[in-house]
């Protein structure tokens, strides 16, 4: 079956970079793009980025352009999300979600997420 | 960017037809995705493609989109279906792909 699982929670203060993995099992790690999500607290859903674990390349949303690196290991099946200059609003939960390599399918299925939390 | 507008709240009794509104510039031209997400889970995917159903879900979990609006309707609502609701499309024209809506919490009375 397959499965998302991802790392735990962390604290960072302001200024700080953090990077989140989610390792993907039950089908083939390069045959979808792997997606980031992120949900403040008490907020919606907010698309952060996508990676393409076969080649690589990335699509970023413009608001975190310079400040988002997403990166992939094919030897663990394990994606990444980095995100610097860390500011008190990116307190959130992130999600990494597998989406389709083509056409206009759902992301579907999800991590558990990670808490990262922000604070001085 | 292309904008999906959620009604904040829907409130509807055990038993009776929760609908649930996905609002968006001629969104009946697009694909549409349902997610359902229940306090401090990760969303899951309850309806795909407009009105097609993962397996796993039940079949009182509907979809529909015409026009300027996608629906998801919930029949015989159950406690269990109180959660938060999320619609989603693509959005190609922009750099943000994945565009989800505000959301919607269902409250079961």
């Amino acid at each position: 079956q397959v499965q998302l699982v991802q790392s735990g929670a962390e604290v960072k203060k302001p200024g700080a970079s953090v990077k989140v993995s989610c390792k993907a099992s039950g089908y083939t790690f390069t045959g979808y793009y792997m997606h980031w999500v992120r949900q403040a607290p008490g907020q919606g859903l907010e698309w952060m980025g996508r990676i393409n674990p076969n080649s690589g390349g990335t699509n970023y949303a413009q608001k975190f352009q310079g400040r988002v690196t997403m990166t992939r290991d094919t030897s663990i099946s394990t994606a990444y999300m980095e995100l610097s200059r860390l500011r008190s609003d990116d307190t959130a939960v992130y999600y990494c979600a597998r989406g389709p390599l083509m056409g206009l399918r759902p992301l579907d299925y999800w991590g558990q997420g990670t808490l990262v939390t922000v604070s001085s | 960017s292309y904008v999906l507008t959620q009604p904040p709240s829907v409130s509807v009794a055990p038993g009776q037809t929760a609908r649930i509104t996905c609002g968006g510039n001629n969104i009946g031209s697009k694909s549409v995705h349902w997610y359902q997400q229940k306090p401090g889970q990760a969303p899951v995917l309850v309806v795909y493609d407009d009105s097609d159903r993962p397996s796993g879900i039940p079949e009182r979990f509907s979809g529909s989109n015409s026009g300027n609006t996608a629906t998801l309707t919930i029949s015989r609502v159950e406690a269990g279906d109180e959660a938060d609701y999320y619609c989603q499309v693509w959005d190609s024209s922009s750099d943000h792909l994945v565009v989800f809506g505000g959301g919607t919490k269902l409250t079961v009375l």
